[in-house]
């Protein structure tokens, strides 16, 4: 059964940067079925795609953040990670990593998600 | 960008009850990048439907969807305790991905 877990600090400082790894396991991240994405929701609001990667390192990102996102991928590991530079306190959320489906005729959709971790952003 | 617009914000029904859920699109959407996802609180979302019709692996057959271009349809044709939750549809186009703000089902 595919597994996902992200992991990082639970609390940053505004204008530092946020930095979230998934750790991917029960099966392989170099797959060319899928890309990992990143999604976050901010505490009682709705879900917002930050952005996704394949592992051949091709990324794509909401143009909304996309000057301050980093999404890179270490296949060794079998992880992808999230770096979100000068943060505020909008940016506050769970953040969730989740493998996305890009093969077939029914794609982009979001099929395995990990359980979320809150990052709060404040001094 | 598209803008997801889903309707009823809160929907109170009964268990046993029929219940349907709206998602609206600023532009055409390509059926077969819509889904919907439930969310239940302290939970991750969960996949139910891809494709804009087709069930994901495990989910029972109570819940269906349906729609094209700008209207798609979630329905649940009778509410069980567990299906009290958060309704999420999403949609990819033009290389990104949005979702919908969501509905609501609660308790009656």
């Amino acid at each position: 059964q595919l597994q996902l877990q992200e992991s990082g600090p639970g609390l940053v400082k505004p204008s530092d940067t946020l930095s979230l790894t998934c750790t991917v396991s029960g099966g392989s991240i170099t797959s060319s079925d899928y890309y990992w994405g990143w999604i976050r929701q901010p505490p009682g609001k709705g879900l917002e795609w930050i952005g996704s990667i394949h592992y051949g390192g091709t990324t794509y990102h909401n143009p909304s953040l996309k000057s301050r996102v980093t999404i890179s991928v270490d296949t060794s590991k079998n992880q992808f990670s999230l770096r979100l530079r000068s943060v505020t306190a909008a940016d506050t959320a769970v953040f969730y990593c989740a493998r996305q489906m890009v093969r077939g005729i029914l794609r982009y959709y979001f099929d395995y998600w990990g359980q979320g971790t809150l990052v709060t952003v404040s001094s | 960008e598209i803008v997801l617009t889903q309707s009823p914000g809160t929907l109170s029904l009964s268990p046993g009850e029929r219940a349907t859920l709206s998602c609206r699109a600023s532009q055409s959407v390509v059926s077969s990048y819509l889904a919907w996802y439930q969310q239940k609180p302290g939970q991750a979302p969960r996949l139910l439907i891809y494709g804009a019709s087709s069930r994901a692996t495990g989910i029972p057959d109570r819940f269906s969807a349906s729609g094209s271009g700008t209207d798609f349809t979630l329905t649940i044709s009778r509410l069980e305790p567990e299906d009290f939750a958060v309704y999420y549809c999403q949609q990819y186009g033009s290389s990104q991905f949005t979702f919908g703000p969501g509905t609501k089902v609660d308790i009656k």
